[in-house]
Order: C-alpha cells, then structure tokens, then sequence
C-alpha cells in the first residue's frame, strides 16, 4: 500500500510569485486536508476537500486555493506569495469511514519565500 | 475556539526514564484525539488516537489517556530511549461543523532523550 506523497520536497520563490504544491493521497482515501507549518509551530488547517469538493476551510485567505482530481489527488495553489508564506506545507489522507479515523500524513513540501 | 496547549515545550531527559507529556484543549466538544510523533522537517507519524468516549490507548511503550471533562491528555514514555527524541504534537478533531474531522494542533513538545 503506497502512502501519502508530495511534490516537490523543497521550492524557492519570490515574493509576488505563485506556486502549485501536488500530493497523492493513500490508496483509497477520498478525503484530503492541508496544513501550513511554520517554524517551532503546530501545523495549521488550511482546507479539506471531499469528492472534489472543498467541504471546510481554516482561518486562511482566498489566495490559498485548491482542487481534488477524479483519483483524489489534491494540488494546493497560493497565489502573490508574501513572505511569511514558507513554511512545511503538509498534505493528509483520511480513508472513507470518515472523521473517526485517522488522518495519514505526507512528508511534506518545505517552501521558502525570499 | 478551540485551543491546544502543551506542556513543557522542551524536555531533555536521560536514557531509561519514565516520561509525561500534557495536553489541554479548551473545548470538550472534540471527536478525537491523537499524538503524532515528527522528527526533524519531516511530516508526522501517528502514534495513538484516542476516540472522544474512551479513556485511554496503548501501544507498546506509548500509553495515552484521555480526559474530556477536563480538557486533558497525557502522553506516558515508558523506558524512553534515545530514538524517542522527536517532537511530540497533540491534535483534537473538532465534532461539528464543516471542519468536522480536521484537526487542531498544539505548538508539540520536543523532547531529547540523552544516552
């Protein structure tokens, strides 16, 4: 059984710039969630998505979006990226017998805005 | 709103203690609770999850329990060793609402075990 990936595993950006993260939920899961990770923090809820629907957002602005794909992979777009944008943006997978199990995390893609 | 909190931040021990690691959590209204364990810039590895109407979970040296009146859990070490040496996060999922099932974090506990 493949785990939760995520692509790339390190970006550099400039302020003002766009970028695309991509992650490949477990095998099964329909349900994915994002989370941003600064440095020495917990990691923050970003949005979820449920059948190729965002079904829960978290205290993010609209520059953060995303999509699910049909294979419930997700990508994560953030748009005019400021500088406290880096952080370790994780991808989670949760299987289809819902909130009461847990969620699988991936690695994680580390973003530095400069 | 819901808020985590865990305490120490930081615990530096020697090999072969026993070892307690706290949460608390602010609204009681939660569907579960787990620990992961996350070394460094890495992602996070589940430990235990803890559902809202249990007390307590165990998997081999890692015992946590679950207090949901009073708004507290407990990770317990037991014999620690020096490949514990993590950060250790506390995550309540919240029961209701769109958010239903995402998980709210506490800052972690990051803990060195000395040999």
């Amino acid at each position: 059984e493949t785990g939760v990936t995520q692509s790339p595993t390190h970006l550099i950006k400039t302020r003002g710039q766009q970028v695309t993260l991509r992650c490949s939920s477990q095998s099964g899961h329909n349900t994915v969630s994002w989370y941003q990770q600064a440095l020495g923090q917990g990691p923050q809820f970003i949005f979820q998505y449920y059948r190729e629907e965002e079904n829960g957002r978290g205290n993010f602005p609209p520059r953060f979006s995303g999509l699910q794909f049909p294979n419930y992979s997700s990508e994560l777009n953030v748009n005019a990226l400021e500088l406290d944008d880096s952080a370790l943006y994780l991808c989670a997978s949760r299987p289809p017998s819902g909130a009461k199990d847990t969620q699988y995390f991936g690695p994680g893609t580390r973003l530095t805005v400069l | 709103k819901q808020e985590v909190t865990q305490i120490p931040a930081a615990l530096s021990v020697p090999e072969g203690e026993n070892l307690v690691l706290n949460c608390s959590f602010t609204d009681s209204a939660i569907y579960n609770l787990q620990w992961f364990r996350q070394d460094p810039g890495k992602g996070l590895t589940s430990l235990l999850l803890i559902q809202s109407s249990q007390r307590e979970q165990t998997s081999g040296r890692l015992n946590a329990s679950l207090d949901k009146s009073s708004g507290r859990s407990t990770l317990y070490i037991a014999a620690s060793q020096p490949g514990d040496s993590a950060t250790y996060l506390c995550a309540v999922s919240l029961g209701y609402g769109g958010s239903q099932g995402n998980l709210i974090f506490g800052k972690g506990t990051k803990l060195s075990v000395k040999p």
